[in-house]
């Protein structure tokens, strides 16, 4: 079983439409996790970091459910530029350092 | 500023050569990351140093994969023997401390 866990996708949604990604991780000592967003042979970028208690950054809401370990991710309002591979990513934050696992993305595309 | 380069960009190479991949991280950060990334597949930790040293190089698939970084500052990943199973994207990453990972375009090798 792969340690983070993520449905590939594709999503194919209209301009303006909502929707959720989710991420499920095995290891329950995981201290830390991020939505990573990678375009096409490209390299991957923050996108947010995410908290227990939720966060939101414009039209961009991540939830963390430790008790589920259950991670994810909602975009409003989608535009075409959402179109790329949404990576969920946990950290176990042990030694002073992020050691990154990343699971195999959720690949977005937003049409017109 | 100037982001994390690598070098080269594209790499194709004969089965049971030798290659060198080059990393050039951002001006500052102690910390420097390597991770594969497969097609289909989120990228996949190799092995991190901190400073000039390998704090953890759990994710090196085998001996014939080795890294320095001799300086603390330039790294660079050595594959020996190369097999076709080895081709991939290598990516690197640097960050300050146990900041956010910023990520290097990328060297795409391919094994004929």
């Amino acid at each position: 079983r792969k340690e983070v866990e993520q449905d590939p996708g594709p999503f194919n949604v209209p301009e303006g439409a909502t929707v959720a990604f989710n991420c499920t991780y095995s290891n329950s000592a995981s201290q830390s996790f991020f939505w990573y967003r990678q375009d096409c042979r490209k390299e991957p970028k923050l996108l947010m970091s995410v908290y227990s208690s939720g966060n939101e950054d414009g039209r961009f809401t991540a939830q963390l459910n430790r008790a589920s370990q259950y991670i994810s991710l909602l975009i409003r309002d989608s535009k075409l530029s959402d179109s790329a591979t949404y990576l969920c990513v946990v950290s176990p934050l042990g030694g002073g350092y992020n050691k990154l696992i990343f699971g195999a993305g959720t690949r977005l595309a937003v049409h017109p | 500023g100037a982001g994390v380069s690598q070098t080269p960009s594209n790499k194709v190479t004969e089965k049971g050569k030798y290659v060198e991949l080059r990393c050039d991280p951002i001006s500052g950060h102690t910390a420097l990351y390597w991770y594969r990334q497969s097609l289909g597949q989120g990228p996949e930790f190799l092995i991190y140093f901190q400073g000039t040293g390998a704090a953890d190089d759990s994710g090196l698939p085998n001996d014939r994969f080795f890294a320095v970084r001799p300086e603390g500052s330039v790294s660079t990943l050595k594959i020996q023997r190369t097999e076709r199973g080895d081709s991939a994207v290598y990516l690197c990453a640097s960050s300050l401390d146990s900041d956010t990972q910023y990520f290097g375009p990328g060297t795409r090798l391919t094994v004929l």
